[in-house]
């Protein structure tokens, strides 16, 4: 079993949508999780960063975390053909010193004008 | 504008050729890091580094060295390419302190025949 699980997609959806994306773990250890987006041949770029549990909101994108699941997903309010891209779930245990940051295998997502 | 550069895009190479990946960052970043990205398998960490001259192994260094003689230069070298090492090749850094927040490079699409 993976530490961390992603459905591949790929997930269409029509312009306008809300986009639901979701990642389940197995390591309880893991207290901040990150979703980074990486656009077809580019290199991720992070997108949301959130620690331990709740949610946190950045425009059309809600971050949420559920570690008693260990089940994270992110929102996409008002989805837009700019925002079709692959979305990679990360998460590790800790922020200093350094623990391997573990990413999910991507969710290839396609907002349909 | 933060950014993390990569030598190549495209590399086709020979099974046996000795392969060398630059990555230059311009954030003044302690820690650089060499993933592969692979279908299926998501991004999947070779070598990191948090100072110069320091590095650590990561899941899949078999194969693999790295170099680091500068703090804003990470090199991935192939000692002796193979095709199984065909891959997307990504360089990231970050902060020290803040493993999580990492920026990638565009990557680097290396053929091995």
């Amino acid at each position: 079993q993976k530490e961390v699980e992603q459905d591949p997609g790929p997930l269409s959806v029509p312009e306008g949508a809300i986009v639901s994306l979701n990642c389940t773990y197995s390591n309880s250890a893991f207290q901040y999780f990150m979703w980074y987006r990486q656009y077809s041949r580019k290199g991720p770029e992070l997108l949301m960063y959130t620690y331990s549990s709740g949610n946190k909101e950045d425009g059309r994108f809600t971050a949420q975390v559920d570690k008693s699941s260990k089940y994270i997903s992110l929102f996409i309010r008002d989805s837009q053909p700019s925002d079709s891209a692959t979305y990679l779930c990360a998460m590790s245990p800790n922020s200093g010193g350094y623990q391997k940051v573990t990413f999910g295998t991507g969710t290839k997502l396609q907002v349909i004008p | 504008d933060v950014k993390v550069t990569q030598s190549s895009r495209y590399l086709v190479k020979r099974t046996g050729e000795k392969v060398f990946l630059e990555c230059v960052q311009d954030m003044d970043h302690e820690n650089m890091f060499w993933y592969r990205q692979d279908p299926g398998l998501g991004l999947r960490l070779i070598y990191f580094s948090y100072d110069v001259k320091m590095k650590e192994k990561g899941d899949i260094p078999e194969g693999y060295s790295v170099s680091r003689e500068k703090k804003e230069r990470f090199s991935l070298i192939l000692e002796s390419a193979s095709t199984n090492q065909t891959s997307m090749y990504l360089c990231a850094s970050s902060f020290y302190g803040n493993h999580n927040e990492q920026f990638f490079g565009p990557g680097t699409r290396l053929t091995v025949l």
